[in-house]
């Protein structure tokens, strides 16, 4: 089955900096890579998600970059904001049978 | 328009109890998933469901059951509760079609005692 690796666990970054995070994945037939945000005692909440036919995404401070060839996919942040702390989480999926997600980076903005 | 709702939002069991966690979608989605979440793990696939009457085994479908009677509804169920299912459970759903983005129910925090 598919395995999704993500690192760092932890990222502290001063606010505005820039935030990175990498995910890994191993079935070459995933096609689909979304990447959720958790806040403390609520559910995952989609803020972007890219398919394998394309490279890279974007939508305001947030981007998602694909490279199928190496199977790793990233999200950069911008500018981040006090409000870009959480967790969040990357995933891949082939179709309807579920997403496989990484363990989480809990994002720190620091003031 | 709830979106994705799930209930109970707590539950404390005893070992061996059973119990159901109801997740419903008012979106018509065809596609509806049970994930649990643990420290450490991220969230792990236990069933899902393509569609009205069907179910299918996820990653740790071990001590669940379901069942998808109607389209808008998702049913798990606990048999025997172990201390090990001791977890936040989410349901999720999504569209048929091209459109694979899942919308995440609050959770049912679940301790097992």
């Amino acid at each position: 089955g598919e395995n999704v690796e993500q690192h760092p666990s932890t990222l502290s970054v001063q606010e505005g900096d820039s935030a990175v995070i990498k995910c890994t994945y191993s079935d070459s037939a995933s096609n689909y890579f979304p990447w959720y945000k958790q806040e403390l005692g609520k559910g995952p909440q989609l803020i972007i998600d890219i398919r394998s036919n394309v490279g890279e995404k974007k939508d305001q401070r947030i981007a998602v970059t694909l490279n199928k060839t190496a199977k790793h996919f990233s999200l950069h942040i911008t500018e981040t904001q006090p409000e870009d702390s959480a967790v969040y989480f990357c995933a891949a999926s082939r179709g309807a049978d579920g997403l496989t997600f990484g363990k989480g980076t809990h994002l720190i903005i620091q003031p | 328009n709830a979106g994705v709702t799930q209930t109970p939002k707590f539950r404390v069991l005893k070992t061996g109890q059973s119990m159901t966690l109801l997740c419903a979608q008012d979106m018509n989605h065809e596609y509806m998933y049970w994930y649990r979440q643990d420290p450490g793990m991220g969230l792990r696939l236990i069933h899902y469901s393509v569609g009205e009457g069907t179910t299918a085994k996820g990653e740790v479908p071990d001590g669940y059951n379901v069942s998808r009677l109607k389209k808008q509804n998702f049913l798990l169920g606990l048999e025997s509760a172990a201390p090990s299912q001791t977890s936040v459970y989410f349901c999720a759903s999504s569209s048929s079609g091209y459109s694979y983005e899942q919308y995440f129910g609050p959770g049912t925090r679940l301790t097992v005692t």
